[in-house]
């Protein structure tokens, strides 16, 4: 079955530079969430999505963007990259409401140097 | 690639009673950690409880406890006295020892407490 797919699996960049991750969801579904997770952290909520309007937000820095594609799949762009950046980047994609479960892609880790 | 199976999409408790949920997963790796992960509306995630696949103990943290099962690749959150604060969506999830960079998630379990 199709999963979530997120690209790149890692990533490297230096301090200062922009990054754009992607995420294509399962075929259908229309609600795209964002995490992140720093080392050793619980993931933090970023921002979701949902039929491509941003549907909840939650601690993204104000140099992070994202938005939802008439395909669905949604890209977070990341500028002016800290060395704090650095973490594992989880895409999540549901129908409609959470409460008919997520799925998860197995995240892209973005390292800042 | 592992895979983590949540097979309850909807669970509910009644206030004080206690509650399994359920997980499974598909690994050929014999060291790894897995996770219960609780989401509340706010859609934060916390962590509940951790377990080391090397370790034969059931982790437990307070009303929360795990049945670790590797042979059976299962491992079960038991929730004892429930709280109406419970009421979440629950994700297990899996890690690698060796090659930490990925998590693999569950579909998720939306637990609902009855007052």
């Amino acid at each position: 079955a199709a999963g979530v797919i997120q690209s790149p699996r890692h990533l490297i960049k230096e301090k200062r530079e922009t990054a754009t991750l992607k995420c294509y969801p399962i075929p259908r579904h229309d609600t795209v969430y964002w995490y992140q997770q720093g080392p050793g952290q619980d993931p933090q909520f970023l921002i979701s999505f949902y039929e491509k309007m941003q549907s909840d937000k939650g601690s993204i820095p104000d140099r992070f963007s994202a938005q939802q594609f008439s395909d669905y799949h949604s890209e977070l762009n990341m500028s002016s990259l800290e060395l704090g950046d650095s973490a594992l980047y989880f895409c999540a994609s549901s129908l409609g409401s959470y409460l008919y479960g997520y799925t998860f892609g197995s995240g892209t880790r973005l390292t800042v140097v | 690639a592992q895979t983590v199976t949540q097979s309850q999409p909807e669970m509910s408790v009644q206030e004080a009673e206690t509650v399994t949920l359920s997980c499974t997963y598909d690994t050929s790796e014999s060291d790894y950690y897995l996770f219960w992960y609780k989401q509340p509306p706010s859609r934060q995630m916390i962590l509940v409880i951790r377990q080391e696949a090397y370790k034969q103990q059931n982790a437990t943290e307070n009303r929360f406890s795990v049945n670790f099962q590797k042979a059976a690749k299962s491992f079960s959150l038991k929730i004892s006295d429930s709280q109406l604060g419970d009421a979440a969506m629950y994700f297990c999830a899996y890690r690698s020892a060796n090659t930490g960079n990925q998590f693999y998630f569950g579909t998720g379990t939306s637990l609902t407490v009855i007052p």
